[in-house]
């Protein structure tokens, strides 16, 4: 069990750029999550994978974000035309369904810093 | 709408003193309670978690209680270590959806 990764680790672009980062979940996790943390705040779930359907959209995720999972492994997000406030930490886990009423524990990864500039 | 309120935003602890932190949720659905630690510039890992069907769950220097009928539930760290120090967050979720609403935080500092 090696955890979650997530790639880069620090991202600094300029605003307009389009940026894309990579999460590769535990393996065999058959769920995969997206969150975003802004400085001194708690994470804000973006949306989540069950296999390779996303199964669920926050409201904070505009048409700019759309993120993948192409094989139900890794996972990618891309933001299109970055905006200052795009700057923060996006945090990625996984967890294992064991059974569809059983809430799953989730393990997070690293995290990629976003700065925009 | 769901929301997590943790309190307080900052505790300072001598070492080996107790520390208690305290979440309060909204949504009378929710069933699962995890608290996770997180250093500056990592990601926020597991301490231990709980679900609705159990009041108190213990493991090592770590427990949590939880009052279902005040929807509260809170983090208690005995015997505190410099090592403890961090920032530690509070999350509920229901049902199997499994997205986390998290509070803000409580960044506790241990004080040899």
């Amino acid at each position: 069990d090696t955890g979650v990764s997530q790639d880069p680790r620090h991202k600094i672009t300029k605003r307009g750029q389009n940026v894309t980062f990579r999460c590769d979940p535990i393996s065999e996790h058959n769920r995969l999550y997206w969150y975003r943390q802004t400085l001194g705040q708690g994470p804000e779930f973006l949306t989540y994978f069950q296999n390779e359907a996303q199964l669920e959209k926050s409201r904070l995720l505009s048409d700019r974000f759309s993120a993948e999972r192409p094989k139900g492994s890794f996972s990618t997000l891309e933001i299109q035309r970055t905006e200052q406030g795009d700057s923060a930490m996006y945090l990625c886990a996984s967890s294992r369904l064991w059974a569809p009423t059983l809430t799953d524990t989730q393990y997070f990864g690293p995290g990629t810093r976003l700065t925009v500039l | 709408g769901e929301n997590v309120e943790q309190h307080p935003s900052t505790l300072s602890v001598q070492e080996g003193d107790s520390a208690v932190i305290k979440c309060t949720y909204s949504d009378s659905a929710s069933n699962y309670f995890p608290w996770y630690k997180q250093e500056l510039g990592k990601g926020p890992q597991l301490i231990i978690d709980i679900r609705s069907n159990v009041g108190e769950k213990k493991d090592q220097r770590i427990a949590v209680t939880l009052n279902k009928t005040a929807k509260h539930f809170s983090l208690h760290i005995t015997e505190t270590q410099p090592e403890d120090s961090a920032v530690y967050f509070c999350a509920d979720t229901k049902g199997s959806q499994g997205n986390l609403i998290f509070g803000k935080g409580t960044k506790l500092s241990v004080k040899p």
